[in-house]
């Protein structure tokens, strides 16, 4: 099976640009959930998508948002950026959601403010 | 306040010998824990699971122990190969609700042929 997919992989943005961040899940995946990784944070939640709803959010400010699309495409967006935001999005899908499983990660985007 | 903890930030372990990871949380309700490796510039994947009303799960080389007393968990690798060098993450979270995994900041695995 295609594995989760992100788009772009790499991206430099200028400190208080905006930034949005694809996830293409799993082929019958119904749940994406959005991490941010830094190297002394490990991996942070920032939200859940399920049947194009948040249904669960992380402890971020407002200027990380998100959406789903009917096809459980999802993207998540980055307003305002700031140099701490530098990091490694992950995306992860899963039938369910929640903790009906195991989630699968796609490779990530890696973020560079400046 | 960090529910889950991966206390060694790196390990490094002989090829053939074992390598033991380890993991605590805070949260007694946490009733479901996995692990997941990591190699760089990929995205993690799935290793092993176990729930809260098992105390071992052993799938090939791999073997997660749960404590729930102690409210820790490990990861045995027996034996560990080159191929096992990665970062690895100890999740938890509540099965009966929808509530997403809580990763720890994991532990980066060297194993040395």
């Amino acid at each position: 099976k295609a594995g989760v997919t992100q788009t772009p992989r790499y991206l430099i943005k200028t400190r208080g640009q905006q930034v949005t961040l694809s996830c293409s899940p799993i082929s019958g995946h119904r749940s994406v959930s959005w991490y941010q990784q830094t190297p002394g944070q490990g991996l942070q939640f920032l939200f859940e998508y399920f049947s194009e709803t948040q249904r669960n959010k992380g402890n971020f400010p407002g200027r990380f948002s998100g959406r789903q699309f009917s096809n459980s495409r999802s993207e998540m967006n980055v307003s305002t950026l700031e140099l701490g935001d530098s990091a490694l999005y992950l995306c992860a899908s899963s039938l369910a959601g929640g903790t009906g499983g195991a989630m699968d990660f796609g490779p990530g985007t890696r973020l560079t403010v400046t | 306040d960090q529910q889950v903890k991966q206390n060694s930030p790196s390990l490094s372990v002989q090829e053939g010998r074992i390598s033991i990871l380890n993991c605590d949380y805070t949260n007694s309700m946490f009733d479901y824990f996995l692990w997941y490796k990591k190699y760089p510039a990929e995205g993690p994947t799935f290793l092993i699971s176990i729930s809260s009303i098992k105390d071992k799960n052993e799938d090939g080389r791999f073997t997660v122990f749960l404590n729930k007393s102690a409210k820790h968990l490990s990861l045995h690798i027996v034996p560990s190969q080159p191929g096992d060098s990665a970062v690895y993450f100890c999740a938890a979270s509540l099965r009966s609700g929808n509530t997403p995994l809580v990763f720890g900041k994991g532990t980066r695995l060297s194993v040395i042929a």
